[in-house]
């Protein structure tokens, strides 16, 4: 039973630049959540993924935008780059699109923007 | 925005000692969920609670949801070495999916 993966594990990129992360949700889960966590802190809800739409957002900017495919797979995706931008970002998975479900989490992408 | 307190912010403790965290929110949750993260890694799920008052037990790991459903606690028994990691809280906020605590810091002394 595979758990939730993501790909890359790390990445440089500079600013400006744009950057696509991926995520695969635990098997027989269909809502995909994202988080951003920085160096210290507990994670900052993204956005959440489910049926191929937008259901919720926190406080992030429109740079920030993402995807949820078919397969219930998803990409994240950040434009113009910043160096605060700089974090781990978290994808987790759940079932039905609920805010009470349980979250599982995948093991991250290390995001540096030099 | 809604936040979470834990407390204490970080703990050292001598191994086989007994470990007692807690959470609080300003707003009522029903729903609490603890996590234990280790360096470079994502949140491992330790324990979800449903209903105040509610107590659960996961191995030597003991997680209570407060009467008031604005707390949380968690307890390890018997630490060892393994229990090193930061321990997160979490509760379900209106808009916010998963709102998490800034982490509770456990360094195990051999």
């Amino acid at each position: 039973d595979a758990g939730v993966t993501q790909s890359p594990t790390h990445l440089i990129k500079t600013r400006g630049q744009q950057v696509t992360l991926r995520c695969s949700p635990k098997s027989g889960h269909d809502t995909v959540s994202w988080y951003q966590q920085a160096l210290g802190q507990g994670p900052q809800f993204i956005f959440q993924y489910y049926e191929e739409e937008e259901r919720q957002r926190g406080n992030f900017p429109d740079r920030f935008s993402g995807h949820q495919f078919p397969n219930y797979s998803s990409e994240l995706n950040v434009n113009a780059l910043l160096l605060g931008d700089s974090a781990l970002y978290l994808c987790a998975s759940s079932r039905g699109g609920g805010t009470n479900e349980k979250l599982f989490f995948g093991s991250g992408t290390q995001l540096s923007v030099l | 925005g809604q936040q979470l307190n834990q407390s204490p912010q970080s703990m050292f403790i001598q191994e086989g000692e007994d470990v007692s965290m807690n959470c609080t929110s300003s707003s009522i949750f029903n729903t609490w969920l603890w996590y234990k993260q280790d360096p470079g890694e994502g949140p491992v799920l330790l324990i979800a609670l449903y209903k105040a008052g509610e107590l659960t037990s996961n191995g030597r790991l003991t997680a209570q949801f407060g009467i008031t459903r604005k707390d949380s606690f968690l307890n390890i028994s018997a630490s060892i070495p393994s229990d090193v990691g930061i321990y997160f809280c979490a509760g379900p906020f209106y808009g916010q999916n998963f709102v998490f605590g800034p982490g509770t810091r456990l360094s195990v002394l051999p």
